[in-house]
C-alpha cells in the first residue's frame, strides 16, 4: 500500500506570493490533517478534513486555508506569504472514523522557504 | 501551543544501551502516540497507547502511560545507530481526536 505523498517536496517563494501544497492520503483513508513544523514553535496543528469537510482547525490566521476533494486528496493554501511561514509542512492521513483509536500516517513533508 | 514537554531535550548514548524518554501533557486524552523523525523528514508512527492502557510493547519499544500523572515514557532497548532521530509524543486534545498536539521532542543520538 502506497504511503502518504506530498508535492512538491521543496518550494521557494517570495514574500507576498501565495502557495498551494498538495497531499494524497493512503488509499482508504478519509481524514487528512496538516501540520506546520518550525524550529521555534515545533509541530503545530493547522486543520483536519474528513469527507471534504473541515472538522478541526488550529490557531492560524485566515491566510492559511485548505480543502479536500471527493477522492480524499487535500490541498492547503497560504496567501500573502510572510518570512515566518518558512517551515516544513506535514500532511497526515488516517481512517478518521474510530475516535481515539486512529493512527496518523505522515507524508515526507513540503519544505517551504519564503525569501 | 504545545500540549506538553518532553524530557530530556537531548540524549546521547552508546550503541547497545537503553534510551528512555519522558513526555508530560496537560489535559485529559483518549490516546497518546509516539513518533520518530529523522533529520527534517516526515514523522514515522511508532506506537499508540490508549488512555485505558498502562503499558504497550512493540519490538524493542516499550511505552508506559500514567494518566494520573499525565505522563508517558518511551523506552528503546538495545539501541542502534539507526535509532538516532528526534522522538515526539502526541496527544489528541480532549474532544478532538484528529487534532494531535505534539510535545517538543527529544533528540536522541546513538553513538556507534
Amino acid at each position: 500500500k502506497a504511503g502518504v505523498t506530498q508535492t512538491p517536496r521543496y518550494l521557494i517563494k517570495t514574500r507576498g506570493q501565495q502557495v498551494t501544497l498538495s497531499c494524497s492520503p493512503i488509499s482508504g483513508h478519509r481524514s487528512v490533517s496538516w501540520y506546520q513544523q518550525t524550529p521555534g514553535q515545533g509541530l503545530q496543528f493547522l486543520f483536519e478534513y474528513f469527507s471534504e469537510t473541515q472538522r478541526n482547525k488550529g490557531n492560524f490566521p485566515g491566510r492559511f486555508s485548505g480543502r479536500q476533494f471527493s477522492n480524499s486528496r487535500s490541498e492547503m493554501n497560504v496567501s500573502t506569504l510572510e518570512l515566518g511561514d518558512s517551515a516544513l509542512y506535514l500532511c497526515a492521513s488516517s481512517l478518521g472514523v474510530a475516535r481515539g483509536q486512529d493512527e496518523q500516517y505522515f507524508g515526507p513533508g513540503t519544505r517551504l522557504t519564503v525569501t | 501551543s504545545q500540549q506538553g514537554e518532553e524530557d530530556p531535550q537531548a540524549l546521547s548514548i552508546q550503541e547497545g544501551e537503553n534510551a528512555t524518554m519522558n513526555c508530560s501533557y496537560k489535559t485529559s486524552i483518549n490516546n497518546l502516540q509516539w513518533y520518530r523523525q529523522n533529520s527534517g523528514r516526515g514523522l514515522v508512527h511508532l506506537i499508540l497507547i490508549r488512555s485505558n492502557e498502562r503499558e504497550k510493547h512493540s519490538g524493542r519499544l516499550r511505552v508506559t502511560l500514567d494518566t494520573s500523572k499525565k505522563s508517558s515514557s518511551l523506552l528503546i532497548t538495545a539501541s542502534r545507530a539507526a535509532d538516532t532521530a528526534s522522538y515526539f509524543c502526541a496527544t489528541d486534545a480532549s474532544g478532538s481526536s484528529y487534532k494531535l498536539i505534539f510535545g517538543s521532542g527529544t533528540r536522541l543520538l546513538v553513538r556507534p
